[in-house]
């Protein structure tokens, strides 16, 4: 059963340090997404890769955030340094854009900021 | 730019009962229309979807059909279940693109 995996599921740590999170798109899916999901804001696109070139990153704050794919299994979203309010649900989602835009979602990364 | 309205709840229904959730959306062209649903401690299933106007999506009972005049998507179920119980997201695409602009979410409990 083909799913998106990602790590780590739940993730608590302090103010100003580094916290990377990963993903492992569906086998052969060739777009990424990562998205920001709180009570306040809902979800909110941070990043978009097709073919593991960027192609959106317009929702996403660059001053602490970085999005990458370093190969066509692993996507990472990096924060340096976190802050309180970047306490959310992250998620990943893939898809093949030949497939009528259907995407599939990872069961989240929970990040918490104390 | 493109964006979903939808009821943001939340709702508590009985078990058996009907379930009509309001989605309209703003978009130019014409984008494909989507319902996810988000179970507890769980990401986003797609639930349906439709490509173009008067089609109707539907799965495990829900129902909802793409509405160009009315702008509108509403999601319908005639008799829900405790299983029902979750964050229902209306979401849009646009010109072939991938990205999903979703709306805020709808939670619903469904009581025995």
């Amino acid at each position: 059963d083909a799913r998106v995996t990602q790590t780590p599921r739940h993730k608590v740590t302090e103010m100003g340090q580094e916290v990377t999170m990963r993903c492992q798109p569906i086998l052969g899916h060739n777009t990424v997404f990562w998205y920001r999901q709180t009570m306040m804001q809902g979800l909110e696109l941070l990043a978009y890769f097709r073919n593991r070139a960027p192609l959106d990153d317009s929702g996403m704050p660059k001053d602490r955030f970085s999005a990458e794919m370093p190969d066509a299994t692993l996507a990472t979203l990096k924060i340096q340094p976190s802050e309180p309010r970047d306490s959310a649900v992250y998620f990943c989602a893939s898809g093949l854009s030949s497939s009528g835009n259907t995407i599939y979602f990872g069961e989240g990364s929970w990040l918490t900021v104390v | 730019g493109d964006s979903v309205t939808q009821m943001e709840g939340p709702v508590t229904l009985s078990e058996e009962a009907f379930l009509t959730i309001n989605c309209t959306y703003t978009a130019t062209g014409y984008p494909s229309l989507f319902w996810y649903v988000q179970y507890p401690g769980e990401g986003l299933q797609l639930l349906l979807k439709a490509t173009k106007a008067d089609d109707k999506g539907s799965n495990k009972g829900f129902e909802a059909t793409y509405r160009k005049e009315t702008t509108s998507f509403h999601l319908e179920k005639g008799s829900v279940q405790v299983s029902d119980s979750a964050v229902y997201f209306c979401a849009l695409t646009q010109g072939g693109s991938e990205k999903l602009v979703f709306g805020k979410g709808m939670k619903l409990t469904v009581n025995p």
